[in-house]
């Protein structure tokens, strides 16, 4: 089955400064790719996504990159803020399977010191 | 819209007993799922329903089992708790609009129900 890993799994930045998180999937049949930002106590929540016919896309200070050949995404945070400080996770889908599932990386701990 | 609710938020269990956590939506979302988060493994899929009155095992099924009866509602169960499933439970929807659609829908999550098994 699909599998996703990603790094670091911890990372601390300053801020202003940018940071980028890696990810690699290992099923070459996925085709969505969306990375959600988990604030403590609270549910993960959607930040940005990408498709596989789609090479990178930005929202403001977030853009994420897309390697289809490599099978690697990555997440890339702009001028970051203390209130960027979350635990990030990617995720991969496979179109095929129609059900919506996500199979989710380990998760990345951004700490933005002031 | 309350989106994705959870009961309850806190719980704890002796080994063996049993219980239900339950999750809600009010989105009119298609399909539902429920995850597990422990510390450096993310998210892990226990089960999830496509549609309503279907479900199917996801990653880490043993020791759960799951009801959805009702669109709106997601119950997930465990008959005779271990201390091996201590986590965070989170239940999460989809609109999951069918064919052409359902791979590329957002999930939203709940708020988690944080369960202890001593």
């Amino acid at each position: 089955g699909e599998n996703v890993e990603q790094h670091p799994s911890t990372l601390s930045v300053q801020e202003g400064d940018s940071a980028v998180i890696k990810c690699t999937y290992s099923d070459s049949a996925s085709n969505y790719f969306p990375w959600y930002k988990q604030e403590l106590g609270k549910g993960p929540q959607l930040i940005i996504d990408i498709r596989s016919n789609v090479g990178e896309k930005k929202d403001q200070r977030i853009a994420v990159t897309l390697n289809k050949t490599a099978k690697h995404f990555s997440l890339h945070i702009t001028e970051t803020q203390p209130e960027d400080s979350a635990v990030y996770f990617c995720a991969a889908s496979k179109g095929s399977s129609n059900t919506g599932k996500l199979i989710f990386g380990q998760g990345t701990t951004l700490q933005v010191k002031p | 819209n309350a989106g994705v609710t959870q009961t309850p938020k806190f719980q704890v269990l002796k080994t063996g007993q049993s219980m239900t956590l339950q999750c809600a939506q009010d989105m009119n979302h298609n399909s539902m799922y429920w995850y597990r988060q422990d510390p450096g493994m993310g998210l892990r899929l226990i089960y999830y329903s496509a549609s309503e009155g279907t479900t199917d095992k996801g990653e880490v099924p043993d020791g759960y089992n799951v009801s959805r009866l009702k669109k709106q509602n997601f119950l997930l169960g465990l008959e005779s708790a271990a201390p091996s499933q201590t986590s965070v439970y989170f239940c999460a929807s989809s609109p999951n609009r069918g064919t052409g659609g359902g791979e590329y829908n957002e999930q939203f999550f709940g708020p988690g129900t944080r369960l202890t098994v001593l």
